[in-house]
């Protein structure tokens, strides 16, 4: 299975700052890689499909770059709701599996 | 708009079995392939398997081959998603999710709001 390694597992950043979050895969995806924006009490939310497409209604703050094995999402400059757990998962190949997930909290 | 509605919250003993619910729609129900995705308290994400909503044609991760069965009611656009033999590490919020895109492996759009199992003695 392919396993997805996201870093770092906690960011402490402010509002207004740039969050980078990284995703490597244990084998290349292609841009079969997707993001995920998770808070507290509440279903994921797709953010970012085949590496670098926002999903609908997703602000243009948020980009996805990266192919093969190696994946960034970016967060140009946090806002309030931004603060949450965000998740990579592969669609390359079965089984679909996710990233461990990086919490960015506020500092 | 699209809405997926999941039963609720349910606690079962250790060896029981359980099976959640989630009533579609907005859309064409047999238009999409539909997965369950689960996660442990205070953990990531977990996909379990996936079926296709016309067909009924499954695909089970590895970890849940041989407790765990999908199936689909197209009559009422619902999902299934059944755990036989219960232990404390089924405890967790079961997800039903529908793709995006028409193909089985496409992206996660929508979501339902999430059941909890919890699995006590």
């Amino acid at each position: 299975e392919i396993v997805l390694t996201q870093s770092p597992a906690t960011l402490s950043l402010s509002p207004g700052e740039r969050a980078t979050l990284s995703c490597r895969a244990s084998q290349s995806v292609s841009s079969y890689l997707l993001w995920y924006q998770q808070k507290p009490g509440q279903a994921p939310r797709l953010l970012i499909y085949e590496a670098s497409n926002r999903a609908t209604g997703i602000p243009a703050r948020f980009s996805g770059s990266g192919s093969g094995t190696d994946f960034t999402l970016t967060i140009s400059s946090l806002e309030p709701e931004d603060f949450a757990v965000y998740y990579c998962q592969q669609r390359r190949d079965w089984p679909l599996t996710f990233g461990g997930g990086t919490k960015v909290e506020i500092k | 708009q699209v809405q997926l509605v999941q039963s609720g919250a349910e606690v079962k003993k250790p060896g029981a079995s359980v099976k959640v619910s989630c009533k579609a729609s907005g859309y064409t129900f047999t238009g999409y392939y539909m997965h369950w995705v689960r996660q442990a308290p205070r953990q990531g994400l977990e996909w379990m398997g996936r079926i296709n909503a016309d067909t009924g044609d499954t695909t089970y991760a590895q970890n849940f081959q041989d407790r765990v069965t999908i199936t689909r009611d197209t009559s009422i656009s619902t999902l299934y998603m059944e755990v036989i033999r219960l232990t404390s590490d089924d405890t967790a919020v079961y997800y039903c999710t529908r793709t995006r895109g028409d193909g089985d492996k496409s992206e996660f759009e929508h979501w339902g709001q999430g059941t909890l199992v919890t699995v006590s003695s």
